[in-house]
């Protein structure tokens, strides 16, 4: 099946640092990748979608200097969190289509806790 | 704007006893509708994809199927283990070819032994 992996699993930061989350495609290659975030009993709200090779599209609200994304290869998204405050406190997931599906698979997720 | 409504948002079972979770759609047309299952602090695990109204597909105690407005993911004599939040996702034509997914806000199960 898709694997989809993302590093580090968890981080603490301090306010005002920077934080890169990696998500990576482990047995196919995807020129698409999603990145969501998650809060406390909620739903998972899509941020943004890397394409590899050009620029990231942001959805409405999410700010692209904030968060940015660079898709480099094909099997690898990364996620920078710049001067992270504490309402950046989150779980972050990345997401790939399986090769030739449109099933999204997704990574473990990474929690983020800015003090 | 594509919507997807999923109920009830948590649902108390007893081991055995069957039922049925709902997620309902509006969308501009349905690419696909898709099913997962999240455990706390983990990332959804791909459970089913339904294309055409009138699907099924099934995977051990699990069901789901698909008519024109809506899913339901029946589960058939629970274990304390199907305890999770299932969610459902569409992917719509407004969706385009980015296969970008439109979230539910999850089912909350929890199966007493």
């Amino acid at each position: 099946g898709a694997v989809v992996s993302q590093h580090p699993s968890w981080v603490i930061c301090k306010s005002g640092t920077s934080v890169k989350i990696e998500c990576r495609s482990l047995d196919f290659q995807a020129t698409t990748m999603f990145w969501y975030r998650q809060f406390p009993k909620q739903s998972l709200m899509l941020m943004a979608t890397s394409n590899e090779g050009s620029k990231a599209t942001y959805e409405q609200g999410v700010e692209k200097d904030k968060f940015l994304i660079n898709h480099a290869s094909l099997t690898l998204s990364t996620l920078t969190v710049t001067s992270a405050h504490p309402e950046d406190s989150s779980f972050y997931i990345c997401s790939a289509p399986g090769q030739g599906t449109e099933t999204q698979y997704f990574g473990p997720g990474t929690r983020l806790l800015v003090l | 704007e594509d919507q997807v409504t999923q109920s009830p948002e948590a649902l108390r079972l007893q081991e055995g006893e069957s039922s049925s979770l709902n997620c309902s759609y509006t969308v501009s047309g349905l690419r696909g509708l898709f099913w997962y299952r999240q455990d706390p602090g983990k990332g959804p695990e791909f459970l089913f994809t339904l294309y055409s109204a009138g699907e099924e597909k099934e995977k051990e105690r699990l069901k789901a199927t698909l008519t024109k407005k809506e899913s339901f993911l029946h589960i058939t004599a629970p274990k304390p283990e199907d305890s999770a939040t299932y969610l459902c996702a569409v992917h719509s034509v407004e969706g385009g070819a980015t296969n970008k997914l439109i979230f539910g806000t999850g089912t909350l199960l929890a199966v007493q032994p």
